[in-house]
């Protein structure tokens, strides 16, 4: 697949713990970033970590990178019910193209 | 930061119509716009990329005969989806690439078509 690989698809929690979504790809990337999408909605960009950064923090968000691995992951501290949504990683190669993995739907439980 | 509209925001039409969507970056100049298409519950695939003052480059397996895109000018590129049919009902996304460092793109909230 040339999207890659996100797991869990789908990840439950309640308010208050963390969630922790994984990223896998394939070929070389520029840069990785991650996305969120409320349901029907468009798209809202999170972070984008470059290929020679290992570690990126934004507020209650922690991205990681490994290039030897081609993984990333995305750590969302002290969930709430607002950050329920579908989280996408998308990979940058070559004239800014970006190639969306599959997802993980997470809920976050009151 | 950067703004990306697209309208309309969503569509019903009948099948066999054209439906045109208008992608525009409000703020800034994109040299660069992105198509995508989103079907329920799954990821985005890109349908194409559109270079202002070019021809579209469409990704494998779309039909460039099918989905016809201009980018006339540096802040608006539009979608039409000829002949429609039900199959191509989905959740239409542009995405914008300006001046910024990284190239970051900026995406527009999305058309979404109905093909009755």
């Amino acid at each position: 697949s040339q999207q890659g690989e996100e797991d869990p698809q789908a990840l439950s929690i309640q308010e208050g713990e963390n969630a922790t979504m994984n990223c896998s790809y394939k070929t070389s990337i520029n840069n990785l970033q991650w996305y969120r999408q409320n349901s029907g909605r468009g798209l809202v960009h999170l972070i984008l970590i470059r290929s020679n950064e290992r570690e990126k923090h934004s507020g209650r968000l922690r991205v990681t990178l490994d290039t030897s691995k081609k993984s990333s992951s995305l750590l969302i501290t002290a969930s709430r019910a607002a950050d329920t949504a579908s989280y996408f990683c998308a990979k940058e190669t070559s004239g800014s193209r970006l190639t969306f993995g599959e997802g993980t739907q997470l809920t976050v439980n009151p | 930061g950067a703004v990306v509209s697209q309208h309309p925001s969503w569509v019903i039409c009948k099948s066999g119509t054209s439906v045109k969507i208008e992608c525009r970056s409000l703020d800034f100049q994109a040299t660069t716009m992105f198509w995508y298409r989103q079907f329920p519950k799954q990821s985005l695939m890109l349908m194409a990329t559109s270079n202002e003052g070019s021809k579209a480059t469409y990704e494998q397996g779309v039909e460039k005969d099918k989905f016809l895109i201009n980018h006339a000018s540096l802040t608006l590129s539009t979608l039409t989806v000829t002949s429609a049919h039900p199959e191509d009902s989905s959740f239409y996304i542009c995405s914008a690439v300006g001046d910024y460092q990284y190239n970051e793109q900026f995406f527009g909230p999305g058309t979404r078509l109905t093909v009755l």
